[in-house]
């Protein structure tokens, strides 16, 4: 096991709606990246916090944000929920420096109906 | 053009077989490389790093060739146990702290 949890595992929604999904990072990671994975598909970056502050972020529109928190954990908000956000949602902890190896967390998987 | 870029596959092989994934890259500026695992329904889990000189890790072999922004994963003797989705990930160049993740190959090995 990696040490990344994830909460909750499984979440069904509808569309309109505001989802909050949250991970905690393994112990002494301080940079934590979320991922969007759907079906078939390989895991989509949408950002990356370090130190509470986010410091990258893929092609994602503002509805989706997130936080850092001091512990290192984070939430990944999204509001106005579409049916093309159903997917499952990966959250990955690391030390920031490059080569660095990710640990995936078992992932959220959201359902908008 | 997607960033990176892997072989559709799915790869159907036999036990024992050598089989090798492709990967391109866009991003000349890209700085890390590597390839992960991903079981069905599972999170990705690294498989190893790759380095301009090339790494090998038992049955596993890769390289990177940063002139042509290319990566391959080599699998000699393949095991039943080497069925997955192979991802490629690049890290970093222009866009900052990015990680990108190709699309995955899908491997089956049959006995």
């Amino acid at each position: 096991e990696t040490g990344v949890t994830q909460s909750p595992t499984h979440l069904i929604k509808t569309r309109g709606q505001q989802v909050t999904l949250r991970c905690s990072s393994q112990s002494g990671h301080n940079t934590v990246s979320w991922y969007q994975q759907a079906l078939g598909q390989g895991p989509q970056f949408i950002f990356q916090y370090y130190r509470e502050e986010e410091n990258g972020r893929g092609n994602f529109p503002p509805r989706f944000s997130g936080l850092q928190f001091p512990n290192y954990s984070s939430e990944l908000n999204v509001n106005a929920l579409e049916l093309d956000d159903s997917a499952l949602y990966l959250c990955a902890s690391s030390l920031q420096r490059p080569n660095v190896t990710q640990y995936f967390g078992p992932g959220t998987r959201l359902t908008v109906l | 053009r997607k960033e990176v870029e892997q072989d559709p596959g799915p790869f159907n092989v036999p036990e024992g077989a050598t089989v090798a994934f492709n990967c391109t890259y866009s991003n000349s500026a890209s700085q890390s490389f590597f390839w992960y695992r991903q079981d069905c329904r599972k999170e990705p889990k690294l498989l190893m790093s790759v380095y301009s000189s090339g790494n090998e890790d038992g049955r596993f072999t890769a390289q990177l060739n940063r002139a042509s922004q290319y990566i391959s994963l080599l699998i000699r003797d393949s095991k039943l146990s080497d069925s997955a989705t192979y991802l490629c990930v690049v890290w970093g160049g222009a866009g900052g702290f990015k990680t990108i993740f190709g699309a995955g190959t899908r491997l089956f090995v049959k006995a």
